[in-house]
């Protein structure tokens, strides 16, 4: 089945202890995204990657830092979380620039 | 980047057609316009996707006038489970600058489908 999967569902943590969200697709798909969603805020995206080792940062990359080694998989580390970065968070893939992404189950952070 | 604008909120019933409108007056030439529908605490799913005049698949349709300054998703027949949010995206310049996937979701629209 095509899907991206991202792992864990939910997190609690502390703050500064660092933290890695995995993400990874089955689809050979070259683009890869994250995004945050706040309420009233709707998704902001984070960082985006066109392929492997090619990265560049979306509307809200303070804080955050992504890899991109291999195709498939595009995890996010957040080196020193803080409360602000409570939140929930999406991973998606795309085959192209212009075609529609496939977004993951989501990610719920909470960090205090 | 061209920003859009939708409203915030629609109400419909079951089995009328809904059609919710996005602004986007600053789209550039080579921006493709890209609605997605999101349930809550789910990631979104891409539902449509065009350039201009009219776009149907299985799900929806999309209209874009000739200006293309706006767009309008339009769902036929909804039903309770339609109660979601859409959002509608401008991409950026991508194809031809190869500058990536930069996509914006705004807030989108939170459509209330009731009995």
């Amino acid at each position: 089945e095509a899907q991206v999967t991202q792992n864990p569902r939910y997190l609690i943590t502390v703050t500064g202890k660092k933290l890695t969200v995995t993400c990874s697709q089955n689809m050979n798909h070259e683009y890869m995204s994250w995004y945050r969603q706040d309420p009233g805020l709707g998704l902001r995206q984070i960082y985006y990657s066109m392929n492997v080792e090619v990265t560049d940062k979306g509307d809200v990359p303070e804080g955050y830092k992504v890899s991109r080694k291999e195709k498939r998989n595009f995890p996010l580390i957040l080196e020193s979380p803080s409360p602000n970065q409570t939140s929930l968070y999406f991973c998606a893939s795309s085959l192209s620039p212009t075609a529609g992404y496939t977004f993951g189950s989501g990610t719920r952070l909470t960090v205090v | 980047l061209a920003k859009t604008t939708q409203p915030i909120s629609m109400d419909s019933y079951e089995g009328q057609e809904v059609n919710i409108t996005c602004s986007h007056n600053n789209i550039a030439t080579n921006d493709y316009i890209t609605w997605y529908q999101q349930f809550p605490s789910q990631g979104p799913r891409f539902i449509i996707q065009g350039y201009k005049t009219k776009v149907t698949n299985e799900v929806a349709s999309l209209f874009i006038p000739a200006d293309r300054k706006s767009s309008t998703l339009s769902l036929p027949r909804v039903s309770l489970s339609d109660t979601a949010v859409y959002y509608c995206l401008v991409g950026d310049k991508a194809i031809l600058t190869g500058g990536g996937n930069k996509l914006t979701f705004g807030t989108g629209t939170q459509l209330k489908v009731e009995l």
